[in-house]
């Protein structure tokens, strides 16, 4: 599959401090995704977005199509300690194509 | 909904061994995936189906792996003979409509081959 580049790879912050991550490919993609996964569990469905330029917000995370379509960003905003987890972007080349998973980004949120 | 059921949850064997994974995916998802994670490669497809029919299999490893969905509650990920490098956690994951829909993943199936 089409590689998608993640960073960073992994985050150390503190509760309140707002986080920003994003994945960057050399194709382009025309669906990007966000998922979480915490120990133990698969990855959920965060944030999907569907056009170039697309800012869409779920609750204190906020995600975004880059316009070339080779990239997109995720935000979380006053970071908690339940965010702690492992963040995956997700990319569809096109119909009928399966996602492509980047490597993740691990947050760690202090109290 | 249950959502994406996977058994067994970990699953220890010797080299050589035959092991089956299975999963129950979501009622009316027509789409299902099987995904396989590691640290060194994260999140690969390995194989997916579209109304029980395998659409693309080019992620399966080799040979030694093989997947079927006899209907539409029920798909298998046989490893025969499993070895050391297939230790990974596995994960079967379905959709409505596809990619674009985004996936609901299980649990998954921690495998470790000694």
């Amino acid at each position: 599959g089409q590689q998608l580049n993640q960073s960073p790879q992994s985050m150390f912050i503190q509760e309140g401090e707002d986080v920003s991550m994003n994945c960057t490919s050399s194709s382009i993609f025309n669906t990007w995704l966000w998922y979480k996964q915490e120990p133990g569990e698969g990855p959920v469905l965060l944030i999907a977005l569907y056009k170039a330029g697309e800012l869409t917000s779920n609750g204190r995370l906020t995600a975004q199509f880059g316009i070339t379509r080779k990239d997109s960003f995720l935000n979380i905003s006053a970071s908690i300690p339940s965010d702690v987890g492992i963040y995956f972007c997700a990319g569809q080349l096109g119909s009928g194509y399966a996602l492509n998973f980047g490597k993740g980004t691990s947050l760690l949120v202090t109290p | 909904d249950a959502g994406v059921i996977q058994s067994p949850r970990h699953e220890v064997t010797e080299m050589g061994q035959e092991v089956t994974l299975r999963c129950k995916p979501i009622s009316g998802h027509d789409y299902l995936f099987w995904y396989r994670q590691t640290m060194m490669r994260g999140l690969e497809l390995l194989i997916y189906f579209n109304n029980n029919v395998p659409i693309d299999d080019s992620g399966m490893p080799e040979d030694r792996f093989s997947a079927k969905m006899p209907n539409a509650s029920f798909s298998t990920l046989k490893i025969q003979p499993s070895e050391p490098r297939d230790s990974a956690v596995y994960f079967c994951a379905s959709s409505p409509g596809g990619a674009a829909y985004g996936y609901t993943f299980g649990s998954g199936t921690r495998l470790t081959v000694v």
